[in-house]
Formats: structure tokens, sequence, C-alpha cells
């Protein structure tokens, strides 16, 4: 079974430039995750999405963040403009959200650096 | 809030000695609590968890068991080896976090032949 997939897997760009990163959870899994990762520390959630809704997006920087979930599988992070403060790793998850115990399992991450 | 503690790293031991890495919580509810490890330049992998009260999570030599009266999930191995060389992370996620999991710092673990 293929496993969460996440594209590109390391970008470098300038202050002030978009970016975006991509994800396809494993099949079948209705429940997706964004997770931010800072150098040194345990990730932290920006969104999760139920199939197509963001369930909860409350840590989600909205000014220059926003994300999508079409169609209720892949899923799109944006940043536009991105900041310095922005440089870390950005982690999919996903889940078969059947229960309050259900297990995240991570893709590899993009490794965002802004320049 | 909710939140994990770990124990502060690196770590550093000899092949074939025993690991301990201290885990501590403070949650509303009853949440699961969860080890993932993360290998130099990949991303996360579930290493282990356990759902409720007593429960003890094993896999590849490892284990933790969720004590609900220390409010504790430590995670222990008997003998480690240089191919064990990651960062862990002990997680907790119920119903009261919104089905998200809140991670501990991480510690860093190197293991010399």
């Amino acid at each position: 079974e293929a496993g969460v997939v996440q594209s590109p897997r390391y970008k470098i760009i300038e202050k002030k430039q978009p970016v975006a990163f991509w994800c396809n959870p494993i099949s079948g899994h209705n429940t997706l995750y964004w997770y931010r990762q800072n150098l040194g520390q345990g990730p932290e959630l920006l969104i999760r999405y139920e199939n197509e809704e963001a369930v909860d997006d409350s840590q989600l920087p909205k000014d220059r963040f926003s994300a999508e979930r079409l169609k209720g599988v892949d899923s799109t992070l944006k940043i536009q403009p991105a900041e310095l403060g922005d440089s870390a790793v950005y982690l999919c998850a996903s889940s078969f959200r059947d229960s309050n115990t259900d297990t995240q399992y991570f893709g590899p991450g993009t490794r965002l650096t802004v320049l | 809030g909710d939140s994990v503690t770990q124990m502060e790293g690196p770590v550093t031991l000899s092949e074939e000695a025993c690991l301990t890495i201290n885990c501590t919580y403070t949650a509303t509810g009853y949440p699961s609590l969860f080890w993932y490890v993360q290998y130099p330049g990949e991303g996360l992998q579930l290493l282990l968890k356990a759902t409720k009260a007593d429960d003890k999570g094993s896999n590849k030599g490892f284990e933790a068991t969720y004590r609900k009266e220390t409010t504790s999930f430590h995670l222990e191995k008997g003998s480690v080896q240089v191919s064990d060389s990651a960062v862990y992370f002990c997680a907790l996620s119920g119903y009261n976090q919104g089905g998200k999991l809140i991670f501990g710092q991480g510690t860093e673990l190197s293991v010399k032949p």
C-alpha cells in the first residue's frame, strides 16, 4: 500500500515569493492534516480536513496561508508571500477517522527554506 | 492547555545499552498516546501506541505503558542498535483535542557502535 506522498521534497525561495506544497493521502483516508515542524521542535497542526471540509483551521495564518482539498482527496497548501520565519518542514498526514483513536500516517515532508 | 513534555536530548548510548526516554503529558479527557520516530531525512513513522490506561504498546523491541496515575508514557528498549539512531516524539490525541496530535519537542537518540 502506498503511503502519503508529498512534493516537492525541498524548496528554496526568496522572501515575498509564493510557494505551494502538494499532498496525496493514503487511498481511502477521509481525514487529511497539514503540520508545520520548526527546527528542533515537534510538529504543530495548521489545518485538518474531513473529506473536503476544513474542520480545524484555527492555527493557520490566514493572511498568507491558504489550503484546499478539492474532491476530498489531494490537498495543496500555499504561502503567499513567504516570510523568513516560514522556513520549516511542512508535513502532510492522513487517517481514516472513524473513532477518537485513529492513527495518523505521515508523508516525508517538504523542507522549505526562505532566503 | 494540553501538552507533552519529553526528556531533553541528545541521548548518546553504546550499542546494546538499555534505553528509557521519559514522556509526561497534561490533557483533558482520555487521549490515546503515541510514539513516533523520525529517521534522518525522513518523515514521521508511528512506532507504537496505547489507547487507554494500563495498555502497553510495543513494536521492534520498543515498549511503552500508558500510566494514567503518573500521566506518563515512557519509551523503553532493552538493547539498542546503531540503526535506532533517530529523533523520537511522544504525542497525544483524542476527542478533547479535536483529533489533532499534540507533540513533545522530540528526543534525539544517537547509538554508537
